[in-house]
């Protein structure tokens, strides 16, 4: 059964802060992850994707622990245009893509 | 401007009565997907095309259909609507080349209402 579980939210955070999402994954063969960033009764965007080695785009970075299934995303120094809810998504790769959607992480960052 | 379009993006309607949704994208793709979003369930892929006139089930397709004649183009149709489709859609597409790491592009969302 493919499953993506992401920790339960909302996160309330201060602007500032340091903040991580945490996901596990349950398909030892997935084989591409990714954080996409989804703004209220908005459209899912790609934030980043999360590579072997561990991949940093400016204030957010991203990790992968293959043998745990486990990815993470951490955001330092929050700012409150970083409130919305990150999704972790995995993808079944074989010819064409099959992703699979974690249910979101609310993140709410406070003046 | 590369896009993928939605349209309509609210729609109240009544049980039963058909209606298509269409999604349209500028940027070349050959794979399409169609999902619902529903609280506490998260994103649900209903299918998927991988090229013109090739087309799959997805995790819940039930009461669903689509069609890809063109490129282009990817209508999801209901044939007859009940309340339990209430919900957020979104169209996506991306490239099929040999990676694993292509971008999904999404559309803005239709927030469907059958009553």
């Amino acid at each position: 059964r493919k499953e993506v579980e992401q920790d339960p939210g909302p996160f309330n955070v201060p602007e500032g802060a340091t903040v991580a999402f945490n996901c596990t994954y349950s398909n030892s063969a997935s084989q591409s992850f990714f954080w996409y960033r989804q703004d209220c009764r908005k459209e899912p965007k790609l934030l980043m994707s999360v590579y072997s080695s561990g991949n940093e785009d400016g204030r957010f970075t991203a990790q992968l622990n293959r043998a745990s299934q486990y990815i993470s995303l951490l955001i330092r120094d929050s700012k409150l245009s970083d409130s919305a809810t990150y999704l972790c998504v995995v993808n079944m790769y074989s010819g064409y893509s099959t992703l699979t959607f974690g249910k979101g992480t609310m993140l709410l960052v406070s003046p | 401007e590369a896009q993928v379009t939605q349209n309509p993006r609210y729609l109240i309607t009544v049980t039963g009565k058909k209606l298509t949704v269409t999604c349209s994208q500028n940027m070349n793709h050959e794979y399409m997907s169609w999902y619902r979003q529903d609280p506490g369930l998260g994103l649900r892929q209903i299918y998927y095309s991988m090229n013109v006139e090739v087309t799959d089930k997805g995790d819940v397709p039930e009461g669903y259909k689509v069609s890809r004649k063109e490129k282009r183009n990817f209508p999801l149709i209901l044939e007859s609507p009940s309340p339990n489709q209430t919900s957020l859609y979104f169209c996506a597409s991306s490239f099929q080349e040999q990676s694993s790491y292509n971008e999904q592009f999404f559309g803005p969302g239709t927030r469907l209402t059958v009553l």
